[in-house]
C-alpha cells in the first residue's frame, strides 16, 4: 500500500527557506504514471495547490508562488522535496504531498494518495 | 486561474438526510471535476472523479453530476461518519485549484 510522508522543520524564521521532503513508500517515484504534488492549508482555510513533479524532474508551479517555489525529485532515495523562499506568517500552514493519478482514460487527473500533512509555522 | 465556488458554506443535516452540495466554476471545465472528503487533522480524500466517477472504496450512498461549469456532490442517505468538510478541485488546467469547502455537521 502506497504511503506518502512529509518531514521537515515545523518552525521556520520570517525571509527564510522552507524545506520539506516527502517520503514514498509502497511503490516507485519513477513510474510514468503518476506526477507528485505539494498542497497547502492555512489553519481553518481551503486548500491551494503548490506545484507538481514527474519523475523525470519536469515541473508545473502556482503561478502565485512560482517565484520563491522550486520542487525537486530524488528517485534513487523515493524522494520528492519543496524549497520554498522569502517566508512570511502567510505560509504558515499544513503542508501535504500526495500522487497526481490519471483514470483510465488518461485525461482525468486528482489526487489519490496523501500524506499525513506537516505544520509548518512561520515565526521569529 | 479558474475560480471554485461553493453552497452552501456549510450545512447541518440529520443522519438518513440526502445533501446536496454544490460547485460552480468561473469558466467550462468540462468534467474535469473532483471531490474531495476532509475530516478534522487528517488529510483528504478523494470520493469522486471526472465529475461523477466513484474512487474505489468510496461508498455508493456519493455520487457527483454535471458538467461545464455546475456541478453537484450528492450524499444519498448521511451517516455519522460522513460529518467532515466537502472540497471540489478543478483539474482542467494548472493551477489546480479547490473550491472554499462545504461543513457538513450535525443538526
Amino acid at each position: 500500500q502506497l504511503q506518502l510522508q512529509e518531514s521537515g522543520p515545523g518552525l521556520v524564521k520570517p525571509s527564510e527557506t522552507l524545506s520539506l521532503t516527502c517520503s514514498v513508500s509502497g511503490g516507485s517515484i519513477s513510474s510514468r504514471s503518476y506526477y507528485w504534488g505539494w498542497i497547502r492549508q492555512p489553519p481553518g482555510k481551503g486548500l491551494e495547490w503548490i506545484g507538481n513533479i514527474y519523475y523525470s524532474g519536469s515541473t508545473y508551479y502556482n503561478p502565485s508562488l512560482k517565484s520563491r517555489v522550486t520542487i525537486s525529485v530524488e528517485t534513487s532515495k523515493n524522494q520528492f522535496s519543496l524549497k520554498l523562499s522569502s517566508v512570511t506568517a502567510a505560509d504558515t500552514a499544513e503542508y501535504y504531498c500526495a500522487r497526481e493519478t490519471r483514470d483510465s482514460s488518461g485525461y482525468y487527473q486528482y489526487f489519490d494518495s496523501w500524506g499525513q500533512g506537516t505544520l509548518v509555522t512561520v515565526s521569529s | 486561474d479558474i475560480q471554485m465556488t461553493q453552497s452552501p458554506s456549510s450545512l447541518s443535516a440529520s443522519v438518513g438526510d440526502r445533501v446536496t452540495i454544490t460547485c460552480r466554476a468561473s469558466q467550462s471545465i468540462s468534467t474535469y471535476l473532483n471531490w474531495y472528503q476532509q475530516k478534522p487533522g487528517k488529510a483528504p480524500k478523494v470520493l469522486i472523479y471526472a465529475a461523477i466517477s466513484l474512487q474505489s472504496g468510496v461508498p455508493s450512498r456519493f455520487s457527483g453530476s454535471g458538467s461545464g461549469t455546475d456541478f453537484t456532490l450528492t450524499i444519498s442517505s448521511l451517516q455519522p461518519e460522513d460529518f467532515a468538510t466537502y472540497y471540489c478541485q478543478q483539474s482542467y488546467s494548472t493551477p489546480f485549484t479547490f473550491g472554499p469547502g462545504t461543513k457538513v455537521d450535525i443538526k
